[in-house]
């Protein structure tokens, strides 16, 4: 089985303060963990992803993630947060259920940065 | 360079009837997903085409579903016989698959409401 939780169904943050938004996972063997940003109307953007390697993992517009394989988490965090970030994010795991490589996506959270 | 395009942006249909949905990957790009959207359903994975292999069609939601990739370029998602429980966003997504698993990147999607 697998799974992705994102609890936090919205995130609201001060502007220039740092934001966090959470992601735990529940995958067998080794996971795939991506971000995704969706602003209004629009596809989905890639943020990071994190394969292997550093658990540490930057991306863009100053996103960064810190994988935690004992908490099972991949949270999304920046150090100060823009009114342009306000969107919906979406935390992803590599559906191992299918052959595809296809993702599996958590519900999303919306975060509101308040100027 | 040019993004993952869709079309229509828009489509209402009348319950019962068929639509295509357009979707045109990133150039180069082998591996090709198409997603939906929906409020109650969150982001579902459909249907996956590799190069020129059968695609993998496990996450089609019934039989009314199908879609086509030709030349391995372009892909066409049908909808025979819609259901208003088929509005929803359905989004494509493309990525290179050379070496390991690679991030996904997604057309700004083709919003169906069937009345």
């Amino acid at each position: 089985a697998q799974s992705v939780a994102q609890p936090e169904d919205q995130v609201n943050v001060a502007e220039g303060n740092p934001l966090t938004v959470k992601c735990t996972y529940s995958v067998s063997g080794n996971p795939y963990l991506f971000w995704y940003v969706q602003y209004p109307n629009r596809g989905l953007q890639f943020l990071l992803k994190y394969i292997t390697g550093d658990n540490l993992v930057k991306g863009s517009y100053g996103f960064e993630a810190e994988f935690n394989k004992s908490q099972t988490s991949f949270h999304l965090k920046k150090p100060s947060a823009l009114v342009s970030d306000s969107a919906l994010y979406f935390c992803a795991v590599r559906d191992i259920r299918t052959g595809a490589n296809n993702l599996f996506f958590g519900t999303g959270t919306r975060l509101t940065v308040i100027p | 360079g040019a993004g993952v395009s869709q079309s229509p942006s828009n489509k209402v249909t009348e319950k019962g009837k068929d639509v295509e949905l357009r979707c045109d990957p990133i150039s180069g790009h082998t591996a090709l997903y198409w997603y939906r959207q929906s409020l109650g359903q969150g982001l579902e994975f459909l249907i996956y085409f590799q190069g020129n292999s059968a695609p993998d069609k496990s996450g089609l939601p019934s039989d009314r579903f199908s879609a086509e990739r030709t030349g391995g370029s372009v892909s066409t998602l049908t909808i025979q016989r819609t259901q208003q429980e088929d509005s929803a966003v359905y989004l494509c997504a493309s990525s290179s698959t050379m070496g390991g698993i690679y991030e996904q990147y997604f057309g700004p999607g083709t919003r169906l409401t069937v009345t």
